[in-house]
């Protein structure tokens, strides 16, 4: 089975403070991804990389940089959190190419006071 | 890039009635249509997807069709159970890596 995971599942930040999101996902897949999701909005894509050290802006990348120095880890930072990014964070990974399934992890829930 | 509309937002139905959730996309290259199922607290899973060259797909209760003229793809579940409440995301992939997603179904099973 693949296996993504997230380094928690509840992150309390104050406004201000740099926040590190990491993702790590078993199965040496090739694509990563960071998704943001929000009542009636769906689920954003933030930021994909497609190999390692490899990064591309998705929909809504501003306020947020990635780090993928290892194939299996991906990492969502949050240079200045601010309180509009509170929100539900999800990673997903898959093998690269078309039509392949995206595997999510459990997400976090981030809350910047 | 891709726009991804979905519809409805929320939708109830009896237990034993038959659910449809519609999806559109805009650009004619979108290729690859996954649907996934997040049940309450849990991680999306893939539950059905669809490529550009197949109309219509099934597997057991869930089926999902393709009309590439008209640019949209929709979820059917047929016989509902009180499990198949959750929200449903559609998906639209055009060649390359990244995933368009729709706004999601917040679908009610009343037993």
């Amino acid at each position: 089975d693949v296996k993504v995971t997230q380094s928690s599942r509840y992150l309390v930040k104050r406004t201000g403070e740099k926040v590190f999101l990491e993702c790590v996902q078993d199965m040496d897949h090739e694509n990563m991804f960071w998704y943001r999701q929000d009542p009636g909005l769906g689920l954003r894509l933030i930021y994909f990389s497609y190999d390692v050290k490899m990064k591309e802006k998705g929909d809504i990348p501003e306020g947020y940089s990635v780090s993928r120095e290892k194939k299996e880890r991906f990492s969502l930072i949050l240079e200045s959190a601010s309180t509009n990014q509170t929100s539900m964070y999800l990673c997903a990974s898959r093998v690269g190419g078309q039509g392949n399934e995206q595997f999510f992890g459990p997400g976090t829930r981030l809350t910047v006071l | 890039g891709e726009n991804v509309e979905q519809h409805p937002s929320t939708l109830s139905v009896q237990e034993g009635d038959s659910a449809v959730i519609k999806c559109t996309y805009s650009d004619s290259a979108s290729n690859y249509f996954p649907w996934y199922k997040q049940e309450l607290g849990k991680r999306p899973q893939l539950i059905i997807d669809i490529r550009s060259n197949v109309g219509e797909k099934k597997d057991q209760r869930i089926a999902v069709t393709l009309n590439k003229t008209a640019k949209h793809f929709s979820l059917h579940i047929t016989e509902t159970q009180p499990e198949d409440s959750a929200v449903y995301f559609c998906a639209a992939q055009i060649t390359g890596n990244q995933f368009y997603f729709g706004t999601g179904t917040s679908l009610t099973v009343i037993p």
